[in-house]
């Protein structure tokens, strides 16, 4: 069984740049849900999608928008960078029903972004 | 809004000792509490999850309770271990009536087990 999956782990952009995270779900999970976690704080909740649809967020701005495939797996984007989006992004997938399933999440490696 | 507290926020003990994290939340109306273990620079490896209906999990030497009307969960280590050095995180999904809330992290509880 493939855990979940991100990439690129680690990158570097400037103010104004747009960037596009990648993660894979675990076999079997269709709900993926992304969070971004800044340097010594929990992580915090952006959004989640099931069957290709957002269907929920928490407090972050439309320019973090994001994707989910036929076969689960998800995009994060993110415009017009600022230098307070450093962190750590994590996906995490869970199996159907997700959360409002009492379903478990499992997390991936994340991806390390530092904006200069 | 869903608020969730760690205590204490940094923890040093002697290999061998038990130990306990602490977690709680303002919010009762939960779907589920996690506990999450994050070590250095890396993504979260879930350790237990317990469901509102359910007042504890076990696994190996770690065991956790939850007690929903008073807002509280507890992470219990047995036998620490120099391996067990990490950052834990108490996480917990809170029903929204509609639409998905996402999970509400703690900011952590830093754990060393000195050799």
């Amino acid at each position: 069984e493939t855990g979940v999956t991100q990439s690129p782990t680690h990158l570097i952009k400037t103010r104004g740049q747009q960037v596009t995270l990648r993660c894979s779900s675990q076999s079997g999970h269709n709900t993926v849900s992304w969070y971004q976690q800044a340097l010594g704080q929990g992580p915090q909740f952006i959004f989640q999608y099931y069957r290709e649809e957002e269907n929920g967020r928490g407090n972050f701005p439309p320019r973090f928008s994001g994707l989910q495939f036929p076969n689960y797996s998800s995009e994060l984007n993110v415009n017009a960078l600022e230098l307070d989006d450093s962190a750590l992004y994590l996906c995490a997938s869970s199996p159907q029903g997700g959360l409002r399933g009492g379903g478990e999440l499992f997390f991936g490696e994340g991806s390390r972004l530092t904006v200069l | 809004k869903q608020e969730v507290t760690q205590i204490p926020a940094a923890l040093s003990v002697p290999e061998g000792e038990n130990l306990v994290l602490n977690c709680s939340f303002t919010d009762s109306a939960i779907y589920n509490l996690q506990w999450f273990r994050q070590d250095p620079g890396k993504g979260l490896t879930s350790l237990l999850l317990i469901q509102s209906s359910q007042r504890e999990q076990t696994s190996g030497r770690l065991n956790a309770s939850l007690d929903k009307s008073s807002g509280r969960s507890t992470l219990y280590i047995a036998a620490s271990q120099p391996g067990d050095s990490a950052t834990y995180l108490c996480a917990v999904s809170k029903y929204s009536g509609g639409g998905a809330d996402g999970l509400t992290f703690g900011k952590g509880t830093h754990l060393i087990i000195q050799p």
